[in-house]
């Protein structure tokens, strides 16, 4: 019930496509979802976040996308750059908000092809 | 913004001697961190909850007595493997905040190598 489910495991993606990740959780005590961006040998990122009573945030390229009732949530990063080549974790707080306790999906590895 | 850095950034230690790893908040008070660890290739675990003059809060399955954590101010708390071995061989990231409103940030990680 504390788990948090992350695929794709591996993404390949052209320049300028959009990268779609998805997420999905058991436990409606979970109250935050961030995203984050690793780089090797780099700590994690934070990329963009949502509230539960959202059901879409959208900032520049990244958007997460909500759903209450389904308990899943999704990241799409518009106009692919190589740049964006990284691992990508979806994650979900239990308790109110942001406690910064996080548990993380299993990870997606992106490539973004020139 | 905030900024949280990690000492040191890797580490190689013998089989059996201890080693600590830092994790200081630069530019404010921290009174939560957290610790996690992270496998190669595989997601990161959280491992304890370190707060400001408490004991720590282990998670479930993490050793207290090999992780000793130690959160002696508001802007550093130190992580120690205590006996280490091969098997502890993994990338230590930390992470502080101010609390709800106001976010939390990784470190940049340690890579800790047991021979």
């Amino acid at each position: 019930q504390q788990q948090v489910k992350q695929s794709p495991q591996s993404l390949i993606v052209q320049k300028g496509g959009i990268s779609i990740i998805n997420c999905a959780y058991e436990n409606t005590a979970f109250d935050y979802f961030p995203w984050y961006q690793q780089f090797p040998g780099k700590g994690p990122a934070l990329l963009i976040a949502i509230r539960p009573d959202v059901s879409e945030k959208k900032e520049g390229r990244f958007t997460i996308s909500f759903n209450k009732s389904a308990k899943q949530f999704s990241l799409h990063i518009m106009d692919s750059q190589p740049g964006d080549s990284a691992t990508y974790f979806c994650a979900a707080s239990p308790g109110s908000g942001n406690t910064g306790k996080l548990i993380f999906g299993q990870g997606t590895t992106l490539q973004v092809k020139p | 913004g905030a900024v949280v850095s990690q000492h040191p950034s890797w580490v190689i230690c013998k089989s059996g001697t201890s080693v600590k790893i830092e994790c200081r908040s630069l530019d404010f008070q921290a009174t939560t961190m957290f610790w996690y660890r992270q496998f190669p290739k595989q997601s990161l675990m959280l491992m304890a909850t370190s707060n400001e003059g408490s004991k720590a809060t282990y998670e479930q399955g993490v050793e207290k007595d090999k992780f000793l954590i130690n959160h002696a101010s508001l802007t550093l708390s130190t992580l120690t493997v205590t006996s280490a071995h091969p098997e502890d061989s993994s990338f230590y990231i930390c992470s502080a905040g101010q609390g709800e409103g106001y976010g939390y940030t990784f470190g940049s990680g340690t890579r800790l190598t047991v021979v």
